[in-house]
């Protein structure tokens, strides 16, 4: 079954900084990866996902990933970190199944310090 | 447009009793999901509907069931509920793609906190 593994609870950086939120993968077929973000107390928003094509992949508000396979790994990163990034970001990932059900990881709470 | 909109915002119930979490979309997506947040477990979904008249159940089915009232909404309802059900619930939907590649990603409504003493 597929999986996603984030392995850090909590980053923390000091705004300008650089951002890495971490996430892996474990799937049998093609993945198709996604990342999400979610303010306090809202639902959860797109932010990028990778389908195919070029490994880096640019999304919302700066916010970009690098897709590895050999490393099956799905990294979100940002160059210079804002204190309003400072949210929830979930990794998910969905098969080529020709439904789209993803599977979620438990999140990455991530705060930024002025 | 509202996108995806949930009621109730809160709700408390006693264990045995039942309610039932309202979900509407109005982008005419053909899908609808309805998934449950849980500290360190990330979202895990209950069910879903991939296109009106079908239903489906995900990875934590029981004690719940949903219907696709029509394309629009997607109800959850809990029959007699437990306080292992105490949860975050959200709601989701998706324009279902033609081809087997999710070219499109999800919208969720603001959630429903649910605690059942």
């Amino acid at each position: 079954a597929q999986s996603v593994a984030q392995p850090e609870d909590q980053v923390n950086v000091a705004e300008g900084n650089p951002l890495t939120v971490k996430c892996t993968y474990s799937v049998s077929g093609n993945p198709y990866l996604f990342w999400y973000v979610q303010y306090p107390n809202r639902g959860l928003q797109f932010l990028l996902k990778y389908i195919t094509g070029d490994n880096l992949v640019k999304g919302s508000y700066g916010f970009e990933a690098e897709f590895n396979k050999s490393q099956t790994s799905f990294h979100l990163k940002k160059p210079s970190a804002l204190v309003s990034d400072s949210a929830l970001y979930f990794c998910a990932v969905s098969l080529d199944t020709g439904f789209q059900k993803l599977v979620f990881g438990t999140g990455t709470r991530l705060l930024v310090s002025p | 447009n509202a996108g995806v909109t949930q009621t109730p915002k809160f709700q408390v119930l006693k264990t045995g009793q039942s309610m039932t979490l309202q979900c509407a979309q109005d982008m005419n997506h053909n899908s609808m999901y309805w998934y449950r947040q849980d500290p360190g477990m990330g979202l895990r979904l209950i069910y879903y509907s991939a296109s009106e008249g079908t239903t489906d159940k995900g990875e934590v089915p029981n004690g719940y069931n949903v219907s696709r009232l029509n394309k629009r909404e997607f109800s959850l309802r809990l029959e007699s509920a437990a306080p292992s059900q105490t949860s975050v619930y959200f709601c989701a939907s998706m324009e279902l793609a033609e081809l087997k590649v999710p070219l499109y990603e999800q919208y969720f409504g603001p959630g429903t906190r649910l605690t059942v003493t």
